[in-house]
């Protein structure tokens, strides 16, 4: 069975600070990779997603994640936050077009101090 | 069109009782998921329906749990004889499966459940 590790449970930055948060997983066939977040007060809601191709992965708001095959990561990355991205969280990964067999992460809270 | 949505928002309830939570998922979704979010303890699968396939209850944590999908639409949790180890959040989310599906899930609001 697949599983997600996020090694960073609570992380403190300043605005305009580089941002990367980790995700393995463990799966030995080929995968879908998910970020979510939850800002406070609001839904869950996808960040971004890798199916196949470009291993470097661009979402919303400026957030981007790289696909590393060999290292099973898919880390998530913000070259300078805001204030806004004050929010929880969540890589998710399942087996290659299954949608039955996802497995969250437990998440990382990410705290923007302005 | 509308999203995912939750009933109740909030429920309190004395351990023993049972409880309902409703999800609507979005219209013409075929999947639907129940997660329970706990603090730091991330998104915890509960059960998942595809269409009119038997679902898979490989998470419900135990008999207490149970789930129904009526018509392939609303969903409805039960939790009975409620102990205080059921609070919690438990969200609800759909998605698509088609040829051209990203499978992205579409999550509700969640029901906070706190059993005193």
């Amino acid at each position: 069975a697949q599983s997600v590790s996020q090694h960073n449970h609570h992380v403190i930055l300043s605005e305009a600070a580089s941002l990367e948060l980790g995700c393995n997983y463990s799966y030995g066939g080929t995968v879908n990779l998910f970020w979510y977040v939850q800002y406070p007060g609001q839904h869950l809601q996808l960040l971004l997603k890798y199916f196949s191709g470009d291993p470097l992965v661009k979402g919303i708001k400026g957030f981007e994640a790289e696909f590393i095959k060999s290292k099973f990561s898919f880390n998530l990355r913000k070259p300078s936050v805001q204030w806004s991205d004050t929010a929880e969280y969540f890589c998710a990964v399942s087996p290659m077009n299954r949608d039955d067999k996802i497995i969250f992460g437990k998440g990382t809270r990410l705290h923007i101090l302005p | 069109g509308a999203g995912v949505s939750q009933s109740p928002s909030n429920k309190v309830t004395e351990k023993g009782k049972d409880v309902e939570l409703r999800c609507d998922p979005i219209s013409g979704h075929t999947a639907l998921y129940w997660y329970r979010q706990s603090l730091g303890q991330g998104l915890e699968f509960l059960i998942y329906f595809q269409g009119n396939s038997a679902p898979d209850k490989s998470g419900l944590p135990s008999d207490r749990f149970s789930a129904e999908r009526t018509g392939g639409s609303v969903s409805t949790l039960t939790i009975q004889r409620t102990q205080q180890e059921d609070s919690a959040v438990y969200l609800c989310a759909s998605s698509w499966r088609g040829l051209a599906s990203s499978y992205e899930q579409y999550f509700g609001p969640g029901t906070r459940l706190t059993v005193t």
